[in-house]
């Protein structure tokens, strides 16, 4: 598809389990996001890269949060050790290039519950 | 650092009627973009409208339009003819006008329920 794709969509994780959460931007974007949303809440940023540098990690929680995007296209979001603090949706934007003025398409999110 | 207010955290309209979110925001910068985004309950997030801080102009996007008052540091979605595609939750977003890695801030969200 032509859209930015997320998986899985939903996974359910015992504490203290490690997840990995994967995002497809669109074909030669350049710029991905990676947002934290809580229940009832708006998202909230995690992480940026443009092409492979991840140029800002500034909003991930805990070291526990790790982020890559090794060739500058796909990316995965790895958290160690979940907490039932982490239950959130992640979702992954990407845009064509760093410019302002070109818009973050958003992918469906995954969903994840920690139990 | 910027934060992003929605005040109303439910609206409802009827079906053909007009409905306005309110959307506050704090920032010092003087170049930003301000953006309205839709989420359905499929997560899929939606841009609806963009406006540039720097234009006096109001966005437009077909049935949705934004009142923009830059020193009150208001910006709220006006929706006309309300259809029940529109229901959904909506996000108010504020992004610095900066060359790369301008990540949005969003507000909490206004869940809109159309009713037919």
């Amino acid at each position: 598809g032509a859209g930015v794709s997320q998986s899985p969509r939903y996974k359910v994780a015992k504490r203290g389990q490690d997840v990995a959460l994967r995002c497809d931007p669109i074909s030669g974007h350049v710029s991905l996001f990676w947002y934290q949303q809580a229940l009832g809440q708006g998202p909230e940023f995690l992480t940026y890269f443009q092409n492979e540098a991840q140029l800002d990690k500034s909003g991930l929680p805990s070291d526990r949060f790790f982020a890559e995007r090794p060739e500058g296209s796909v990316s995965t979001l790895k958290i160690q050790r979940t907490q039932q603090e982490d239950s959130a949706v992640y979702l992954c934007a990407s845009s064509s290039n760093p410019g302002t003025h070109n818009e973050q398409f958003f992918g469906p999110g995954t969903r994840l519950t920690v139990l | 650092a910027q934060t992003v207010t929605q005040s109303q955290p439910e609206m409802s309209v009827q079906e053909a009627e007009t409905v306005t979110l309110s959307c506050t925001y704090d920032t010092s910068e003087s170049d930003y973009y301000l953006f309205w985004y839709k989420q359905p309950p499929s997560r899929q997030m939606i841009l609806v409208i963009r406006q540039e801080a720097y234009k006096q102009q109001n966005a437009t996007e077909n049935r949705f339009s934004v009142n923009f008052q830059k020193a009150a540091k208001s910006f709220s979605l006006k929706i006309s003819d309300s259809q029940l595609g529109d229901a959904a939750m909506y996000f108010c977003a504020y992004r610095k006008g900066e060359t790369s890695g301008s990540r949005l801030t969003f507000g909490e969200g206004t869940q809109l329920t159309v009713n037919p």
